[in-house]
């Protein structure tokens, strides 16, 4: 069965580290990979995507990830973090299936708590 | 700016009771989704919807069905509530054009426990 792990249940990390969020799936076929964030108290919203192109996507408030196909990875970075980046992160992935309906499946999320 | 509202934030049903959830969104999205999401389990796509009256199961639709009558509108019904459906409830919306997956718009979340 496909599904999305995200093996990093809480980081906490110092204002200014660098950030690396793991995210892996199991699905053979061609994808398309989303990263959500939920501020506290907020709406959940879009980070970024990959469809296809470049592997390395940018998106908002300086965060990127990778697509490693050989991987089955697209992890999430950020160079150095801030105090307003603590937020729950999710990983998504849609599986394209020619002969039924595409399907979405969400990673368990990743709790990051930002030092001051 | 996309906006989709959830008709509560929070509920409070009983065991048997029949529980609706009500979604609007106002920029004439095609695609609608109904998600709960859980602790340690991220979010799970319960139904979702690609145009009026048309609607797919997701992987958890057992225990719940839903409505849509107009395009701006996804009702979530949980046709006999219990206590395993105490969660949070999220809609969200997408845009045509793309994969029924594009980005989506979140709602706020509708939290319904059930005693």
């Amino acid at each position: 069965a496909q599904s999305v792990s995200q093996h990093n249940h809480h980081v906490i990390l110092s204002e200014a580290a660098s950030l690396e969020l793991g995210c892996n799936y199991s699905y053979g076929g061609t994808v398309n990979l989303f990263w959500y964030v939920q501020y506290p108290g907020q709406h959940l919203q879009l980070l970024l995507k990959y469809f296809s192109g470049d592997p390395l996507v940018k998106g908002i408030k300086g965060f990127e990830a990778e697509f490693i196909k050989s991987k089955f990875s697209f992890n999430l970075r950020k160079p150095s973090v801030q105090w307003s980046d603590t937020a729950e992160y999710f990983c998504a992935v849609n599986a394209q299936r020619y002969s039924s309906a595409s399907k979405i499946i969400f990673g368990s999320g990743t709790r990051l708590s930002i030092r001051p | 700016d996309v906006k989709v509202t959830q008709s509560s934030r929070y509920l409070v049903k009983r065991t048997g009771e029949k529980v609706f959830l009500e979604c609007v969104q106002d920029m004439d999205h095609e695609n609608m989704f109904w998600y709960r999401q859980d602790p340690g389990l991220g979010l799970r796509l319960i139904y979702f919807s690609y145009d009026v009256k048309m609607k797919e199961k997701g992987d958890i639709p057992e225990g719940y069905s839903v409505s849509r009558e107009k395009k701006e509108r996804f009702s979530l019904i949980l046709e006999s509530a219990s206590t395993n459906q105490t969660s949070m409830y999220l809609c969200a919306s997408s845009p045509p054009g793309g994969p029924i997956f594009y980005e989506q718009y979140f709602g706020p979340g509708t939290r319904l426990t059930v005693t």
